[in-house]
């Protein structure tokens, strides 16, 4: 169990760029999820996958924001067109859903700091 | 999902008990309640949950009254490390979109 990975750790930008994110969840889990933390504030839901499918979008996703999973595995946070409001830390999470089970806990990966100039 | 109240901070000396409160009032029957914590520039992580009966494990007791309607985190011997915000959640457990609040600071002392 090597964790969830997410890379960059930071990331400086001019408003107006885009960005990716990416995430490798642990290597088992099913789920992965996305979610964004500005200063002082506890993390905000964005979207979820369950494998490969985009199962929920918050609305806090605009559509500047795009998410993927393409092959079930690693995902990748894009942002096109950053404004300062999208400063944040963008956290990723995974767990594994297996059947009807519920509360399985979420782990973390120490995430993405955006800082948009 | 039903929201938390909890203080904005605690302080607490090494090697004392930490109890972090919780208020969820208006929790619902198949609402569990999850507690994570968050260290400084890292993820949230996972410390323990619970739906009716008290919890215990290698961190820490999660004790729910029985009205359920508002709970309490023990840490039994705080240290330094357990330095972090601390968060109380309620969720159904279905699809953990977690509602994350503003947490508990708490501060360990010497």
């Amino acid at each position: 169990d090597t964790g969830v990975s997410q890379n960059p750790r930071h990331k400086i930008t001019k408003r107006g760029q885009n960005v990716t994110f990416r995430c490798d969840p642990i290597s088992e889990h099913n789920r992965l999820y996305w979610y964004r933390q500005t200063l002082g504030q506890g993390p905000e839901f964005l979207t979820y996958f369950q494998n490969e499918a985009q199962l929920e979008k918050s609305r806090l996703l605009s559509d500047r924001f795009s998410a993927e999973r393409p092959k079930g595995s690693f995902s990748t946070l894009e942002i096109q067109r950053t404004e300062q409001g999208d400063s944040a830390m963008y956290l990723c999470a995974s767990n594994r859903r297996r059947g009807v089970s519920t509360n399985e806990k979420l782990f973390f990966g120490s995430g993405t700091q955006l800082s948009v100039l | 999902d039903a929201k938390t109240t909890q203080p904005p901070s605690m302080d607490c000396a090494e090697g004392r008990a930490a109890n972090l409160p919780c208020n969820h009032s208006t929790i619902s029957g198949n609402e569990y309640v999850y507690w994570y914590r968050q260290i400084h520039s890292q993820g949230p992580q996972y410390i323990i949950h619970g739906l009716k009966n008290n919890e215990t494990n290698e961190m820490a007791s999660l004790i729910i009254t029985e009205d359920r309607k508002s709970s309490t985190l023990i840490l039994p011997h705080a240290t330094l490390r357990d330095t972090a915000v601390y968060y109380c959640i309620v969720d159904t457990g279905t699809a953990s979109k977690l509602t994350f609040g503003t947490g508990t600071r708490l501060q360990v002392t010497l």
